[in-house]
Formats: structure tokens, sequence, C-alpha cells
């Protein structure tokens, strides 16, 4: 069965630090892609990686960083967490054959104090 | 950006009563899904439709796409306490691999 794992359901930081969010597919997908989640705004694509080492820029990567360097790992780099980052983070993996769904994480719900 | 919108935002409906959950999106596109979110979990992958197709079903799932009004609706029929969760279009349009998502559907199946 398709897994995807986030390595924390729940965060707790403080402002400034830097924070890594964690998410390894057993699926062999080729994309992966990381989202944050906020009540009324629906999903917004942080950033989404094509391919090891391979990165692109979402909706809203401001204040975000990625790394992917094995394929199983997609990784979320909060540089210097603020208040205004308090969110529900998913991870999604899909493979690039064909009309392919994305398969989710049960997310990271990240507070920042 | 946003390019689903789910209309109602919130829906609340007896046990096996139908339930209907429309989108309506911006530009055009390749193909259009629904997800499912359980209350603190991540999405779950629903149901698929291409451009090309007008309406598919899948168990208790009846899935419509109308492209010249952008829109598509969700038709869970008989519906249970079990089916209550967010529900959210989803569509993609240029690269197949990205997906943009709607605001989503809160549904409540009352036992």
């Amino acid at each position: 069965d398709v897994k995807v794992t986030q390595s924390s359901r729940y965060l707790v930081k403080r402002t400034g630090e830097k924070v890594f969010l964690e998410c390894v597919q057993d699926m062999d997908h080729e994309n992966m892609f990381w989202y944050r989640q906020d009540p009324g705004l629906g999903l917004r694509l942080i950033y989404f990686s094509y391919d090891v080492k391979m990165k692109e820029k979402g909706d809203i990567p401001e204040g975000y960083s990625v790394s992917r360097e094995k394929k199983e790992r997609f990784s979320l780099i909060l540089e210097s967490a603020s208040t205004n980052q308090t969110s529900m983070y998913l991870c999604a993996s899909s493979s690039q054959r064909g009309l392919q769904p994305q398969h989710f994480g049960d997310g990271t719900r990240l507070s920042i104090l | 950006s946003q390019q689903g919108e789910e209309d109602p935002q919130a829906l609340s409906i007896q046990e096996g009563e139908n339930a209907t959950m429309n989108c309506s999106y911006k530009t055009s596109i390749n193909n259009l899904q629904w997800y499912r979110q359980n209350s603190g979990r991540g999405l779950v992958h629903l149901i698929l439709i291409r451009s090309n197709e007008r309406e598919k079903h899948s168990g208790r799932l009846r899935v419509t796409l109308d492209t010249s009004k952008k829109s598509s609706s969700l038709l869970i029929t008989a519906s249970r306490a079990a089916d209550t969760a967010s529900y959210f279009c989803a569509t993609d349009a240029g690269s197949a691999r990205q997906l943009t998502f709607g605001s989503g559907t809160q549904l409540t199946v009352l036992p």
C-alpha cells in the first residue's frame, strides 16, 4: 500500500528558529510536493520537486526552502520561523506516469510561538 | 493561485440522504480530481475525471464535469456518518503534475 510519512504530527517551535519538516515516500514516486493548509484557504503549494536535487517554487515559497537529496525524501525548511507560518503542512507524492493522483501524508501541525 | 471554488462551504445532512458538492474553476483543465480529508488527517484521492469525460462513477460517488461552464459536481448517494469529512476538488492545467486545490466543502452526516 502507498505510504507517505511525515516525521511529526505536531510540532511547537519558537520565532526565529530554523525548522525542518521531513517527508518520506515508499512508492518510488518522482514528484513530491509541500502544501500548507489554512482554514478557508484550502491547500496552497509551497514547493515541489520532479526529481532528485530539483525544486520548483509553488504559489507561496517566501520564507521556505526545500531539499531533495534522495528520491524518497523531501524536506521543507523554515529558515527563520515566524508566527504567520503556524499552519498545517502536508506532503504529497505522485508518479509521473500518466494521470496519477497525489498521495498525502497525515500532515504536521506546526505552531510557532 | 486558487483555481477551484467549492460550494457550499458547509453542508449538513441526515444519514441516508444524498450529498451534492459543486466546484467551479477558472481556466481550461486537463483533468479534475476530488479528494476527501478526515479531520486531522491527510487528503485521500477519490476520483479523477478527464476533461473529455462528462460523468464518472465509483461506488456511491458520481462526478460530473461541464467544461463549458467550468464546473464539476460530486454526488455521494445514501450517505453514512462515516462520510463526514471535508471534500476538495483539484484541477491541473498545463503541467499534469501540479494540482490547484479549492477551499473545500465540510460535509457533516448526522446519524
